[in-house]
């Protein structure tokens, strides 16, 4: 297995610009989230999936989009990219333990994106 | 919501002295409290985490605490290695819905050999 992959590693967008930042894990897990790390803070999540075609906000969701259309991919869009948006971005995932209950969240390796 | 203090922000131990960094949350409803080990350039990791019906666990050199009166639970290494140098991060959710994880702002630990 990769486990959760996320691509590409860098990016670098000038301001009002698009981009969509891909996220897939082949490890069947049902749910799936998006964070960003900024310096000095920890995680915050933007977005996450309980399943195909379920998603919600996080704490912080303005400015992304997100979909779930596969078990395996979780793509995060910008829509128009601000320089407030430079950030590191995790995906992670997790899968339903037999209780019900998910279980532990695996990140992927991060996008680290800034918006000039 | 729920908010996660965590301290210090800056850990330095001499090699094979113990760390230990703190975290305290707001929310009672909170009962899922993992510890994610993240070094430079990689996502986290998770190291160890507790459910609110434990007090304690134990992995090897490392072992967590949880206080659930007291909204405080904190990550003790023993015997600390170069290798466990990283910044390390605390958590907390319901455990029904751990894909929302609250994060404490972590704690950069540097073990001198």
């Amino acid at each position: 297995n990769a486990g959760v992959t996320q691509t590409p590693k860098f990016q670098v967008l000038k301001t009002g610009q698009s981009m969509t930042l891909q996220c897939a894990q082949d490890m069947n897990h049902e749910y799936m989230s998006w964070y960003r790390q900024d310096p000095g803070m920890g995680l915050r999540l933007i977005h996450y999936s309980v399943g195909a075609g379920i998603t919600d906000q996080g704490e912080v969701p303005n400015g992304y989009n997100v979909s779930r259309s596969t078990t395996e991919d979780f793509p995060l869009r910008l829509l128009s990219a601000a320089p407030s948006q430079t950030s590191v971005y995790f995906c992670a995932s997790s899968y339903r333990r037999a209780s019900g209950d998910p279980d532990t969240q695996y990140f992927g390796p991060g996008t680290r994106l800034t918006v000039l | 919501g729920e908010n996660v203090e965590q301290h210090p922000s800056t850990l330095s131990v001499q090699e094979g002295d113990s760390a230990v960094i703190k975290c305290t949350y707001s929310d009672s409803a909170s009962n899922y409290f993992p510890w994610y080990k993240q070094e430079l350039g990689k996502g986290p990791q998770l190291i160890i985490d507790i459910r609110s019906n434990v007090g304690e666990k134990k992995d090897q050199r490392i072992a967590v605490t949880l206080n659930k009166t007291a909204k405080h639970f904190s990550l003790h290494i023993t015997e600390t290695q170069p290798e466990d140098s990283a910044v390390y991060f605390c958590a907390a959710s319901p455990m029904d819905s751990s894909y929302k994880l609250i994060f404490g702002s972590g704690t950069r630990l540097l073990v001198r050999p």
